[in-house]
């Protein structure tokens, strides 16, 4: 099964609002309300930042919020800072093959 | 709060079997599900399989020839067997709770990782 679609990179400039696309299928992202995104520093474990296509896990900043339209999930994240550079990975439950499949990940740059 | 923790060879030789384990702590083994997720150097996340304390064990169907997933309630613990090794299973190899904890979808927390080269 092929992973879920994500942009290989974006890009804004600090205080901007950003967002990251995740396009998979009927069978995943549009099925279920099961879409997570992580974050990931160079060389650091994944941190979840969004669970449930818009939860916020405590401690993790009300500048990130999720949405989902159809088959395609959404990462936003307001007023830009240079922390939140990094890798963001979408995940998804899937009922075809593999129960979790993740995205191929995002590159974030803040300008 | 639950901490995970990997442990287990950095260096493995091609065709032998990786064995891993995850200890976790501040929490119990008996609840939620368990997983082994890896990473490639410079690329995506690969989700391996999940575990359950009773032995509810969902693998990758991509890995399922070459995986097995135990669990250890004593000691807390769970573990990754992976056999027929080649250089292409060379990655950081996580352990996380999830990917239900109770009726919450999500990986979290993860432990911090454990490199795994597949090498002569």
């Amino acid at each position: 099964q092929s992973a879920l679609t994500q942009p290989a990179s974006v890009s804004g400039s600090l205080g901007q609002s950003i967002t990251i696309s995740c396009t998979g299928t009927n069978n995943d992202v549009g099925g279920y309300n099961y879409v997570s995104w992580y974050q990931q520093h160079p060389g650091k474990t994944p941190k979840l930042m969004i669970y449930e296509v818009s939860n916020r896990p405590s401690g993790v900043s009300n500048r990130f919020s999720g949405s989902k339209s159809g088959n395609t999930a959404s990462l936003t994240i307001s007023g830009l800072q240079a922390e939140d550079e990094g890798d963001y990975y979408c995940c998804s439950y899937t009922s075809v093959s593999t129960i979790v499949i993740f995205g191929g990940g995002t590159k974030l740059t803040a300008l | 709060q639950v901490q995970l923790q990997e442990s287990g060879p950095g260096l493995v030789k091609p065709s032998e079997t990786l064995s891993l384990t995850c200890t976790v702590s501040g929490g119990s083994i008996r609840s939620d599900y368990w997983s082994w997720i890896r990473q490639p150097a410079g690329k995506g996340l690969e989700w391996i399989g999940r575990i359950s304390s009773s032995e509810n064990i969902y693998y990758n169907p991509s890995l399922k020839s070459r995986v097995t997933m135990s669990v250890d309630t004593s000691k807390n613990q769970f573990f990754l067997k992976l056999a027929s090794l080649t250089a292409a299973d060379t990655a950081v190899y996580y352990c996380a709770r999830g990917p239900f904890s109770g009726t919450q979808y999500r990986l979290d927390p993860w432990g911090q990782g454990t490199l795994v080269t597949v090498s002569s």
